[in-house]
């Protein structure tokens, strides 16, 4: 079964760039969605497509799918975006997520 | 405005089953697709299945299938997941969310979960 990997944790500095990453077989050739979720909150789709952001999300999020690698980019990183995230592609008919990534500002 | 507001949680014995309801509003189903997600305590999201608008048919994750069953009655705007023979593995949050209406696509609106336990 094909299977989304990620790292399961990211450390970043408020106002510093922090990458998050979401690796698959030829995920290139597939749509990658990003979900962020803070505790006992329900997921926010905060990039679909690869690389658009749904209305409302900050600008600050961005996202890029060029080969076996997509990633979610958060610049000038902020206190309320440490929370987890989670990428998502479709394989065939089946929906699968990656394993997520805790994503601390410290 | 969009919203899916889902049913209150549920505390289950094992082998007994649990029906999830999902009411929306905002659209109607014939434009998108509904999906069932679940979340054990502490751990990442799960897909259980929903409709593929590119196959034209409800379909579930392999490790749900005969055991999970997803229907939505046009006439409430309610979707319901139904899964049954629970074990306490399937302890969790289960989450109704929308999909694609043409392709198969990411989910932008997610209901507030539905905690289901189960324990002897």
């Amino acid at each position: 079964s094909y299977e989304l990997t990620q790292p399961p944790s990211v450390s970043v500095s408020p106002g510093q760039t922090a990458s998050i990453t979401c690796s698959g077989d030829e995920l290139g050739d597939k749509y990658v969605y990003w979900y962020q979720q803070k505790p006992g909150q329900s997921p926010v789709l905060v990039i679909y497509q690869d690389t658009k952001r749904p209305s409302g999300i900050p600008e600050r999020f961005s996202g890029s799918n060029p080969g076996n690698t997509a990633t979610l980019t958060i610049s000038g990183t902020q206190a309320m975006d440490e929370a987890d995230y989670y990428c998502q592609a479709w394989d065939s008919s089946t929906v699968v997520f990656g394993g997520g990534t805790k994503l601390t500002v410290l | 405005q969009v919203q899916l507001v889902q049913s209150g949680a549920e505390v289950k014995k094992p082998g007994a089953s649990v029906k999830v309801s999902c009411k929306f509003s905002g659209y109607t189903l014939n434009e998108l697709s509904m999906h069932w997600v679940r979340q054990a305590p502490g751990k990442g999201l799960e897909w259980m299945g929903g409709f593929d608008p590119e196959d034209d048919e409800t379909i579930y994750a392999q490790k749900f299938q005969g055991r999970v069953t997803m229907t939505e009655d046009t006439s409430t705007d309610t979707a319901y997941m139904e899964l049954s023979s629970l074990r306490s593995e399937d302890t969790a949050v289960y989450y109704c969310t929308r999909g694609g209406g043409v392709i198969r696509d990411g989910f932008d609106y997610w209901g507030q979960g539905t905690r289901v336990t189960v324990s002897s």
